[in-house]
């Protein structure tokens, strides 16, 4: 099966420290995807990777980036984390079904509070 | 950009009941997937199905993509089945991204 892992479930940031969530998939996939999850808005995408180095902003990247290095890992990086940005941050990646299909792997997702 | 929106956003069942969830996309799409995230928090995949009809055990799903629209169908839902149910599109673009809905919350009860 593929993993896509995130380094941390839980995490506790301060404003305006700098944040990284890291997440890693073992498969060799070429697209990778941060998203934010907040209740009543479902999940918005941030940034997005589809290949090393390259990187696309999503629907709501302000105050992030990210940085793709090697193809196994995709970094989301707060460079002054604010208490708006509290929320649930998921970390996928695209997985073959089989038959054509196509489909995302998620990881298990950080929930950062920033207090 | 392109808008998903779900309906109904919060569904209470009894357990053994039936249940429609509905996914309407405001443009043409390339893929749609239906996810179910448990109460720990994990995505799953249930369907990647942009267009016709598939089933898994009580579990299906239809996209009419002429008409913008996906439905999943849960029969003789149980307590497991609880949780948020997100849709998902993927615009027609090279770079596989998607967009999603608010999602529904169902709640099952014994």
């Amino acid at each position: 099966d593929v993993k896509v892992t995130q380094s941390s479930r839980y995490l506790v940031k301060r404003t305006g420290e700098k944040v990284f969530l890291e997440c890693v998939q073992d498969m060799d996939h070429e697209n990778m995807f941060w998203y934010r999850q907040d209740p009543g808005l479902g999940l918005r995408l941030i940034y997005f990777s589809y290949d090393v180095k390259m990187k696309e902003k999503g629907d709501i990247p302000e105050g992030y980036s990210v940085s793709r290095e090697k193809k196994e890992r995709f970094s989301l990086i707060l460079e002054s984390a604010s208490t708006n940005q509290t929320s649930m941050y998921l970390c996928a990646s695209i997985t073959p079904l089989g038959g054509g299909d196509r489909g995302y792997t998620f990881g298990s997702g950080t929930r950062l509070t920033v207090v | 950009g392109i808008q998903v929106e779900q309906s109904p956003p919060d569904l209470i069942l009894q357990e053994g009941a039936n249940s429609t969830l509905r996914c309407n996309f405001s443009d043409s799409v390339n893929n749609l997937q239906w996810f179910h995230q448990n109460p720990w928090g994990q995505l799953i995949n249930l369907f990647y199905i942009p267009s016709g009809t598939k089933q898994n055990g009580r579990l299906s799903a239809t996209t009419v993509a002429t008409e913008r629209y996906s439905l999943l169908y849960i029969s003789s839902s149980q307590t497991t089945d609880s949780g948020v149910y997100f849709c998902a599109v993927e615009r027609i673009t090279n770079n596989n991204d998607m967009r999603f809905g608010a999602g529904t919350r169902l709640t099952v009860k014994p």
